[in-house]
């Protein structure tokens, strides 16, 4: 049973615009969220986290927002760049746990 | 180094044989994963380690993988008698401490193939 889905196996992007990628899951027990980046033969890098008493974070270019009612979250690249090309993961865990359920990711290509 | 350091980086090995792999995390992180990466797939957990607490194995497949973490540094995954479904990327990742706002930290994986 997969707790926390990404729907869209790719994307494809123009630079400088804005890219989302989206992340649902089932779960209602998790209350954190991660997205993680990952190139090529390299292991994943963090991005941004959200905790679920906010709907909102932001850091620099990447911002990601949380609907707990729809049980979504969707991060945010504007402007995206060609290095934002990678695949991404988004992940989550419940309280009092520390291991991560992980989506099958989206590979996000940026077009120059 | 800096980063979550793991070895080796490939392994090919035949069906039933036994593999180890091993993970040298951040120096200070008292928190250490293990997940692996079936192709296609995301991540799946498979064991935590936290201190000197009892490791988290909830994730392990099967009676044939076990964890151990040395000193509460090192840790190595073994698999023993390896089958053709074992074959995935095997992640490993810290963390300073097993709060919630404390980011995981991977290594690059250990490719492993079951021929």
């Amino acid at each position: 049973d997969q707790q926390v889905k990404q729907n869209s196996p790719s994307l494809s992007v123009q630079e400088g615009r804005i890219s989302i990628l989206n992340c649902d899951y089932t779960n209602s027990m998790f209350d954190y969220f991660l997205w993680y980046k990952k190139y090529p033969a390299e292991g994943p890098t963090f991005l941004i986290s959200i905790s679920s008493i906010k709907d909102k974070n932001e850091d620099g270019r990447f911002t990601v927002f949380l609907n707990k009612s729809a049980k979504h979250l969707s991060l945010h690249i504007v402007p995206s760049q060609p290095g934002d090309s990678a695949v991404y993961f988004c992940a989550a865990s419940e309280e009092g746990a520390q291991k991560l359920v992980f989506g099958q990711g989206t590979r996000l290509t940026i077009n120059p | 180094g800096a980063g979550v350091s793991q070895s080796p980086s490939n392994k090919v090995t035949e069906k039933g044989k036994d593999v180890e792999l091993r993970c040298d995390p951040i120096s200070g992180h008292t928190a250490l994963y293990w997940y692996r990466q079936s192709l296609g797939q995301g991540l799946e957990f498979l064991i935590y380690f936290q201190g000197n607490s009892a490791p988290d194995k909830s994730g392990l497949p099967s009676d044939r993988f076990s964890a151990e973490r040395t000193g509460g540094s090192v840790s190595t995954l073994t698999i023993q008698r390896t089958q053709q479904e074992d074959s995935a990327v095997y992640l490993c990742a810290s963390s300073r401490s097993a709060g919630r706002g404390q980011p995981q930290h991977f290594g690059d994986g250990t490719r492993l193939s079951i021929l």
